[in-house]
């Protein structure tokens, strides 16, 4: 398997610009998670969509930050406009299901630097 | 959630055990002790999960003590490639999607 595949692997861009972040999961994964990480705040959950609906978006931070799964295979994480502030990783990452004790298996990750 | 408390940095022999240590004194009777690691410049990955038996997988043991306020992640036969950040964490059944890293332990495997 391919495992979780996330592009683009790096992003540099300027305030004020939208910035698209895609995500594919493993194939036969319900579950897909979107995370930040950050020096000062570590690793945080941005949202959770099971069988592509969101079912927990408490930690996206305001309405400049925007996500979607039109379908299994594909997610995106939109930030417009960004800010120097939302310079971080971003992870996505999947599971079989959202069920407890899921393992989640991470992508490598998009390194955002807003300038 | 409980907080987890874990040394900043602890470094390991290639070839020999790596015992990390992990608090989490305030952990309620339902939660789940999580290990994830993180290899530089990668995503985090799974290590191993327990309530308060003893676990084993292919990558770890986990020593839960029987009051539960800490445990052990035992890496049998640490290698270069163990090299990383482990995270500790523990979550209920009903909100352990929520992953959410402090600062772990960085643990350096030297030959």
């Amino acid at each position: 398997d391919a495992g979780v595949i996330q592009s683009p692997r790096h992003e540099v861009t300027e305030m004020g610009q939208e910035v698209t972040l895609r995500c594919k999961p493993i194939s036969g994964h319900n579950s897909l998670f979107w995370y930040r990480q950050t020096m000062m705040r570590g690793l945080e959950l941005l949202i959770y969509f099971n069988n592509n609906v969101p079912i927990d978006d408490s930690g996206m931070p305001e309405d400049r930050f925007s996500a979607k799964m039109p379908n299994a295979s594909f997610s995106t994480l939109k930030i417009q406009p960004s800010e120097p502030r939302d310079s971080a990783v971003y992870f996505c990452a999947s599971s079989r299901s959202g069920g407890p004790m899921e393992t989640q298996y991470f992508g490598p990750g998009t390194r955002l630097l807003v300038l | 959630d409980a907080k987890t408390t874990q040394p900043p940095s602890m470094d390991c022999a290639e070839g020999r055990a790596a015992n990390l240590p992990c608090n989490h004194s305030t952990i309620s009777g339902n939660e789940y002790v999580y290990w994830y690691r993180q290899i530089h410049s990668q995503g985090p990955q799974y290590i191993i999960h327990g309530l308060k038996n003893n676990e084993t997988n292919e990558m770890a043991s986990l020593i839960i003590t029987e009051d539960r306020k800490s445990s052990t992640l035992i890496l049998p036969h640490a290698t270069l490639r163990d090299t990383a950040v482990y995270y500790c964490i523990a979550l209920p059944p009903s909100n352990d999607y929520k992953l959410s890293f402090g600062a772990g332990t960085t643990v350096t495997v030297r030959a």
